[in-house]
């Protein structure tokens, strides 16, 4: 149990265009499902907390109008890079927070790799 | 500050012992947490430790958890060629919303 998947797996897309990644929680429902970025040979960084039903929190320095983040259902939260420029490429890794199942725990989607040209 | 930090190498050669270190910040943390990430791969929960025990061994894994020094380490007995990957620890940042904070990572490389 406790499975998150992300789609697309990867995608790559021109500088100055939209994209949307979707993370879902497949066999349970996650009130709180977390965005990280991992860049190449670096740890993950989390990006923002995201609530089913409210505004996400961003951590500082994350652009809240730039990294778009959705929490429509307990099942599914979405992240999208408006505007995405180069420097955006990097491993996007969501999460969901599953804490009747054990521990707490996270449990982590397969990650999303982005290259944007 | 937040700071979880990892030495970032270690090699075994196969069937060695592996124990990866781990220093952690937050002393209010009520679990920390073993992942393993596969090259190009998600994140893989291993193991966790609640912060109120010393030990906790889940088949060829050991997990040893210091309070006072604020010290966790993650030992693999008979480490395999498949054990290579990058291992992270994390600990649960006080606070409501459970927030994860990540160790840099230890890349683990086994020698046949």
């Amino acid at each position: 149990g406790a499975v998150v998947s992300q789609h697309p797996s990867w995608v790559i897309c021109k500088s100055g265009t939209s994209v949307k990644i979707e993370c879902r929680s497949l066999d349970f429902q996650a009130t709180t499902m977390f965005w990280y970025r991992q860049f190449p040979k670096q740890s993950l960084m989390l990006m923002a907390t995201s609530n089913e039903g409210s505004k996400a929190t961003y951590e500082q320095g994350v652009e809240k109008d730039k990294f778009l983040i959705n929490h429509a259902s307990l099942t599914l939260s979405t992240l999208t890079v408006t505007s995405a420029h180069p420097e955006d490429s990097s491993f996007y890794i969501c999460s969901a927070s599953a804490p009747l199942i054990r521990g707490e725990t996270q449990y982590f989607g397969p990650g999303t790799r982005l290259l944007v040209l | 500050g937040e700071d979880v930090e990892q030495s970032l190498f270690l090699s075994v050669r196969e069937g060695d012992s592996s124990v990866i270190n781990c220093t952690y910040t937050d002393s209010s943390s009520t679990y920390l947490y073993w992942y393993k990430q596969e090259p190009g791969a998600g994140l893989q929960l291993l193991t966790y430790i609640f912060s109120n025990m010393d030990m906790k061994q889940d088949q060829r894994l050991t997990v040893l958890l210091n309070k006072k020094d604020k010290h966790l380490s993650l030992r693999i007995a008979d480490t395999q060629t498949g054990d290579s990957a990058i291992y992270f620890c994390a600990e649960i940042y006080g606070g409501a919303t459970n927030k994860l904070i990540f160790g840099t990572g230890t890349l683990l490389a086994v020698q046949p």
